[in-house]
């Protein structure tokens, strides 16, 4: 079936030092790919999206690369605010309708 | 424009009971999913409605139930709580906009704690 891998957290981090979390994926075909954002008390935020191979999703800073070869979609950030602490879930849509399969979440932490 | 609304935001609960969890789409938008959040994993799907049909259900038993009003606003149902369905509630609406993929809004969530 279709499932998504993230690496675990906490991920503590000093302001502006770069960011990297890691998903893989595991489904049938060419799913479309998101990362979206957990505040604290507030819902999901879309924070990105790829929908084929060698995509580049980008948005407020992060980026996400679609990697077929690697099944992969990890998200990156040049310089980290204390703003951008929050949860970060990597997901997956493959099926028809709009069903999302999602990772476990980090979470992320930056000190100022 | 008013975000997706849930109610109640949070919510306690006996085991054996039941309970009633509220959504109220942005407006223009016509699908509604459910999705359960257990504490420390990413959101599970339950449910989606279109145009109040049933359009997709995940791995949940019977003891879950959703409907659909002709405002597209949504209620999720469940019966015979059990102390493992304490979690995060969150609703997503959508526009449908009749393609493969509409991007989902979510709302805040009703946390549902079960004693």
């Amino acid at each position: 079936g279709n499932s998504v891998t993230q690496m675990e957290g906490p991920v503590t981090l000093s302001e502006e030092a770069f960011l990297t979390i890691n998903c893989t994926y595991t489904a049938t075909g060419y799913p479309s790919l998101f990362w979206y954002v957990q505040y604290p008390g507030e819902g999901l935020q879309l924070l990105l999206k790829a929908t084929k191979a060698d995509d580049k999703g980008s948005n407020k800073g992060f980026e996400a690369t679609y990697r077929k070869e690697t099944t992969s979609f990890h998200l990156e950030k040049g310089s980290v605010q204390v703003s951008d602490s929050a949860v970060y879930f990597c997901a997956l849509h493959r099926e028809y309708g709009n069903k999302l399969v999602f990772g476990a979440g980090t979470i992320l932490r930056v000190k100022s | 424009d008013a975000g997706v609304t849930q109610s109640p935001t949070h919510l306690i609960k006996t085991r054996g009971q039941h309970v009633t969890l509220r959504c109220s789409p942005i407006s223009g938008h016509k699908s509604v999913s459910w999705y359960q959040q257990v504490l420390g994993q990413g959101p599970q799907f339950i449910f989606q409605y279109y145009e109040k049909e049933e359009r997709g259900r995940g791995n949940f038993p019977d003891r879950f139930s959703a409907r659909q009003f002709p405002n597209y606003s949504s209620e999720l149902n469940v019966n015979a709580l059990l102390l493992g369905d304490s979690a995060l509630y969150l609703c997503a609406s959508s526009p449908d906009r009749g393609g493969d993929w509409d991007e989902q809004y979510f709302g805040p969530g009703t946390r549902l704690t079960v004693t």
